[in-house]
């Protein structure tokens, strides 16, 4: 089996700040996600990739970025964080692109903005 | 875009009684419908899924109905235990050929022991 492996797990930053979150998965899997969980809303696509070096933005792509060097990361930069803005940022990753599959969630970055 | 509405954002049931979370989706291009469980502190894990070109599918305690007709998908559960006690998710994936899920907001389930 693989895992996905998000860091930081909490990430504490004041209004305006540029703030990174990082994912790390050993599926070898091509296909990469970020969400965004707020409660009541469910969860909300900001950015995937299918490939490395591929970007796509999905609805909540404003006020992101992400980057997809390796096949293995993706990262979703905050790019001004918002002022108490508290949100849960899930990363996952499904196998591909012309295959219809589950994803595999990671544990989840919590994110809280003084 | 797809839209996904989750029409109980609340459910409780008792041990023992059947339990269904009913979802409808917009995009008639949808053809991929996974449900996934997410417990209390927990990240979200895949339970079931349907494709569209079944109308009914079973693992265990789980059943996945599908009407195309209605762009309705839910998910019944069987003989509940405490712990199935958790949030379900409902999601859609439209026919693009990439995997762009759309989620619904999640029902709360709560099992009484």
């Amino acid at each position: 089996g693989g895992i996905i492996t998000q860091t930081p797990k909490f990430l504490i930053g004041q209004e305006g700040q540029k703030l990174t979150l990082k994912c790390q998965q050993n599926f070898n899997h091509d296909t990469m996600y970020w969400y965004r969980q707020d409660s009541g809303k469910g969860l909300r696509l900001i950015y995937y990739s299918i490939t490395e070096n591929d970007l796509q933005k999905g609805d909540l792509s404003e006020g992101y970025d992400a980057s997809r060097e390796k096949k293995s990361s993706f990262s979703l930069t905050v790019t001004s964080a918002q002022k108490n803005e508290m949100a849960v940022f899930l990363c996952a990753s499904s196998l591909g692109h012309s295959n219809t599959g589950q994803l595999y969630f990671g544990e989840g970055s919590k994110l809280t903005v003084l | 875009g797809e839209k996904v509405e989750q029409h109980e954002s609340t459910l409780s049931v008792r041990e023992g009684d059947s339990a269904v979370i009913n979802c409808t989706y917009t995009d008639t291009a949808s053809s991929y419908f996974p449900w996934y469980k997410q417990e209390a502190g927990k990240s979200l894990h895949f339970v079931i899924d349907i494709r569209s070109n079944v109308d009914r599918k079973q693992s265990q305690r789980l059943t996945v109905l599908l009407d195309k007709k209605a762009k309705r998908f839910s998910l019944h559960i069987t003989a509940t235990q405490p712990e199935d006690s958790a949030i379900y998710f409902c999601a859609a994936s439209p026919n693009t050929g990439y995997q762009n899920f759309y989620f619904g907001k999640g029902t709360s389930l709560t099992v009484i022991p």
